[in-house]
């Protein structure tokens, strides 16, 4: 089993639309939680960061955290082209302090 | 705030030379560098840690003597891949953590290594 899981995608959602991302871990020890969108060619940039049990909104982005299912997710919502990209889960173990990240999911945003 | 000036950007190098990637923390200090591989398609896998002014630790499967990380100062880290081969081709990717409000984790712009 792979420390992060990511449904690769890709997903696809019209322009308007909220689009909902999961992310399941399996170290129970695990504190950080982050979402990070990378376009393709590009380095990963930070869209969210969670670190406790429940709803962070920021714009039009909700991350979401379940430590005791030990599943994360991001709610994109309206939507837009530009949100086109591949989006990363990233856990901190806690251990050596380092991130893992998931496989990522692939966005499609159609107008 | 909390920048990662990487370079260079791409490189493209014969097989068999060293190719060296530059990893510089502009406005803080980085203790701690990760350095992340990333083939097309995939997801960014961590290939070393290195810790300002001792020995980097590397993942299983990353030849230490082939990718080099040296961490002298608390503002610059290197990656030198050395003796490069085609297989080496791939996005290099720096990471440093950053303590403070939200941040957590500060990426470079990675670098594009070709060998041909």
């Amino acid at each position: 089993q792979k420390e992060v899981e990511q449904n690769s995608g890709p997903l696809s959602v019209p322009e308007g639309a909220i689009a909902s991302l999961n992310c399941t871990y399996s170290d129970r020890g695990s504190q950080s939680f982050f979402w990070y969108r990378q376009y393709s060619g590009k380095s990963p940039e930070l869209i969210m960061s969670i670190y406790s049990n429940g709803d962070k909104e920021d714009g039009r982005f909700t991350a979401q955290l379940n430590k005791a299912s030990q599943y994360v997710s991001l709610l994109i919502r309206d939507s837009q082209p530009s949100d086109s990209a591949t989006y990363l889960c990233a856990v901190n173990t806690n251990a050596g302090n380092m991130l893992t990240f998931g496989g990522g999911t692939r966005l499609m945003v159609k107008p | 705030g909390a920048v990662v000036s990487q370079h260079p950007s791409w490189v493209i190098c014969k097989s068999g030379t060293s190719v060296k990637i530059e990893c510089r923390s502009l406005d803080f200090q980085a203790t701690t560098m990760f350095w992340y591989r990333q083939f097309p398609k995939q997801s960014l896998m961590l290939m070393a840690t290195s810790n300002e002014g001792s020995k980097a630790t590397y993942e299983q499967g990353v030849e230490k003597d082939k990718f080099l990380i040296n961490h002298a100062s608390l503002t610059l880290s290197t990656l030198t891949v050395t003796s490069a081969h085609p297989e080496d081709s791939s996005f290099y990717i720096c990471s440093a953590r950053v303590y403070g409000n939200g941040y957590g984790y500060t990426f470079g712009s990675g670098t594009r290594l070709t060998v041909v």
